[in-house]
């Protein structure tokens, strides 16, 4: 079955920390991992997409890394910002097929 | 700049009473499909539309339709909203294949039924 988890669930940080987020999937075939940012009340936004050979992506302070071999990705965010508290969502494609969604991690960033 | 319009925002409606929900795009992509997402859930694809071609999941309820008069509008159709419909509506578009194109969100839709 074509699923997508991610860890922790929920997560809160001080102000200036750095965190990482993780997601691991079972979908199959793979044709590429995306990354988004909700923030409540609001439509998902893009931060990384990223396909079969593309190990890390970087996108200011939110650096993507995904292991095709262990089918696990992480979001690391760096030095927090109060904005980026927002459910962060892992989607995999598996080409032709639909998207399979994660349930998301809620981020809390605290000052 | 090029986005994924939803109107109105925040839909208030009565239980049973017909709705329809607004989506209109100026990417020119000719993708474009309805989310539901419920409160701490992921979002679930309700339907797309490839150009003028439906696609509609096996498991969304008769109760929700679609129409796509042209390439930039989509409109969601809720014939008769239950409470279990109170939900964001989340409109997205690609370029290309569903799985292919990276999908671009709108603000999306809160629905409450009263």
């Amino acid at each position: 079955k074509n699923q997508v988890e991610q860890s922790p669930q929920s997560l809160i940080i001080l102000e200036g920390k750095n965190c990482t987020l993780q997601c691991n999937y079972t979908v199959s075939p793979f044709s590429n991992l995306r990354w988004y940012k909700q923030d409540t009340g609001r439509g998902p936004v893009s931060l990384t997409i990223m396909t079969f050979s593309e190990n890390t992506k970087s996108n200011g302070r939110y650096t993507a890394t995904l292991d095709a071999d262990t089918k696990q990705s992480s979001l690391h965010i760096t030095a927090s910002q109060l904005s980026d508290s927002a459910s962060y969502i892992c989607v995999v494609s598996g080409g032709f097929q639909k998207l399979v969604f994660g349930t998301g991690t809620r981020l809390l960033v605290s000052p | 700049d090029a986005m994924v319009i939803q109107n109105p925002r925040y839909q208030v409606t009565q239980f049973g009473k017909p709705v329809t929900l607004s989506c209109s795009q100026t990417l020119n992509h000719n993708v474009m499909y309805w989310y539901q997402q419920k409160s701490s859930q992921a979002p679930k694809l309700l339907f797309h539309y490839y150009d003028k071609d439906f696609n509609n999941e096996a498991d969304t309820p008769d109760n929700f339709q679609s129409r796509r008069p042209n390439t930039s509008f989509c409109f969601l159709d809720i014939r008769s909203p239950g409470l279990g419909d109170a939900a964001m509506y989340l409109c997205a578009t690609s370029r290309g294949f569903t799985g292919e194109g990276e999908q671009f969100f709108g603000p999306g839709t809160r629905l409450t039924v009263l």
